[in-house]
């Protein structure tokens, strides 16, 4: 099965400035149809998960340009290039690459300073 | 606009059953696949069970194979998780949230606002 694991898991941020958040899959997320089946959601507090980035690098509708993702194989990053007080929470990538089943990653808090 | 309304938590023994349920409105429901995810209270994700469009595609998390079952019912708009047997390690809030396509591939938005299911003698 494919393990997937986030770093750091916490992060606090000032308002303004840039974050990271790493994820890495213990096998490629390349599929043999193009597609990388890699996903970031977050979750606000008291909230369902959103959708943020579709395929490494996609922004779903809605999600504001200072959120970007990239990545290859079984690297990924989300940026966020300056943190705002409404990004607070924490957040998942997903792999979905194996037929046998979906797995996020443990999540990352996002707290501001 | 998409809304998914998840029922049938509560409180349940260890080793007795449940079933929760899902109402879709908003979208053709028997266009997409649908999932259940769960998350035990102050914990991460935990992706459950997935169902194609027509049922015709079936997936289940190692933990719960053999204990879930998932359904729909395309006429009703309706998504379902028989859970049997059920352990402590169960609890958890479960969400239904909508596949991108019809198949149960890639990603999954919106979700419904969660029913917590608490498994406890």
């Amino acid at each position: 099965d494919i393990v997937v694991t986030q770093t750091p898991l916490s992060v606090s941020v000032t308002p303004g400035q840039p974050a990271s958040i790493s994820c890495k899959s213990s096998q490629s997320l390349l599929h043999s149809d193009g597609k990388t089946y890699l996903y970031w959601y977050l979750q606000k507090s008291g909230q369902s998960p959103q959708l943020l980035i579709y395929e490494v690098s996609n922004r779903f509708s809605g999600v504001p340009d200072r959120f970007s993702g990239s990545g290859s194989g079984t690297d990924f990053t989300l940026k966020i290039s300056r943190v705002e007080a409404e990004d607070v929470g924490v957040y998942y990538c997903l792999q979905s690459i194996q037929l046998r089943g979906f797995t996020f990653g443990p999540g990352t808090k996002v707290e501001i300073k | 606009e998409v809304q998914l309304v998840e029922s049938g938590g509560g409180l349940v023994q260890p080793g007795r059953s449940l079933r929760l349920s899902c109402a879709a409105s908003g979208f053709t429901f028997d266009d997409f696949a649908m999932h259940w995810v769960r998350q035990a209270p102050g914990k991460g994700l935990e992706w459950v069970s997935g169902i194609s469009w027509n049922s015709g595609s079936i997936l289940y998390a190692d933990s719960v194979k053999g204990r879930f079952t998932i359904s729909r019912d395309n006429a009703k708009n309706s998504l379902y998780l028989q859970m049997n047997s059920l352990r402590a390690e169960d609890t958890a809030f479960y969400y239904c949230t909508k596949n991108w396509g019809y198949n149960p591939s890639g990603w999954f938005d919106p979700w419904g606002q969660g029913t917590l299911v608490t498994v406890s003698s």
